[in-house]
């Protein structure tokens, strides 16, 4: 079946590193993203990463993907106040990659 | 390149009443899908449709019913509005649907049923 969970909120200092976390529940999902979305916005692709990958880096952004425990985060370093967002992870198939299924939302906020 | 845009961006329906929303995708994106975002079910798919066709159906009553135009864009259409109806409305294009590529989504319908 189809159930992406996060944590609700997160709170981090300014600088810090942030690491939100996913835990999904079919493994078959082929590809694997990480959204943002801002007040009053749509949602943003940050970065995605295939199910046949363990790691992925993008500037600030890291993701990591263990398969075994079904597991994926997301850790976007030296943090600013502009990354508070809410972030979203979410999953599709091979042959149905526009169709993604959303984890509940993690709530990031960046204090000074 | 302009983005994928909605209109309306907000709209105050009562029950009963029905609602058409649309959705413009980037110039050259054949793939439209909708999503309906809410405080307590979270972001669920609706549809998708490439190619005037729908590929994928999410698991919403028939109230809620798209097509697709020959220019990709896309209209959604939900009849005799419930108040769990509220919520933001999101619709992404793609370019494909079979293989990854990214998919690029609009601001958002904000509907109120009131």
């Amino acid at each position: 079946g189809e159930d992406v969970e996060q944590s609700l909120f997160l709170s981090v200092r300014e600088g810090d590193s942030s690491v939100i976390n996913c835990t999904y529940t079919d493994s078959s999902s082929t590809y694997l993203y990480w959204y943002k979305q801002e007040p009053g916005a749509g949602l943003q692709l940050l970065t995605y990463i295939f199910s046949n990958m363990d790691m992925k880096q993008d500037q600030r952004l890291t993701v990591l993907l263990n398969k075994k425990d079904k597991h994926l985060s997301l850790r976007i370093a030296d943090t600013q106040t502009g990354d508070s967002a809410i972030y979203f992870c979410a999953e599709s198939y091979t042959g149905t990659a526009s169709k993604l299924t959303f984890g509940t939302g993690t709530r990031l906020q960046v204090t000074l | 390149k302009a983005g994928v845009t909605q209109t309306p961006r907000y709209l105050i329906k009562t029950r009963g009443q029905q609602v058409t929303l649309s959705c413009s995708p980037i110039s050259g994106h054949r793939s439209v899908s909708w999503y309906q975002q809410t405080p307590g079910q979270g972001l669920q798919f609706l549809f998708e449709y490439f190619s005037e066709t729908q590929r994928n159906k999410g698991n919403f009553p028939g109230r809620f019913s798209g097509r697709q135009f020959s220019n990709s864009r896309s209209e959604m259409n939900v009849s005799t509005l419930e108040l769990g109806d509220s919520a933001l409305y999101l619709c992404a294009s793609s370019w494909t649907i079979k293989t990854y590529n990214e998919q690029f989504f609009g601001p958002g319908t904000r509907l109120t049923v009131l």
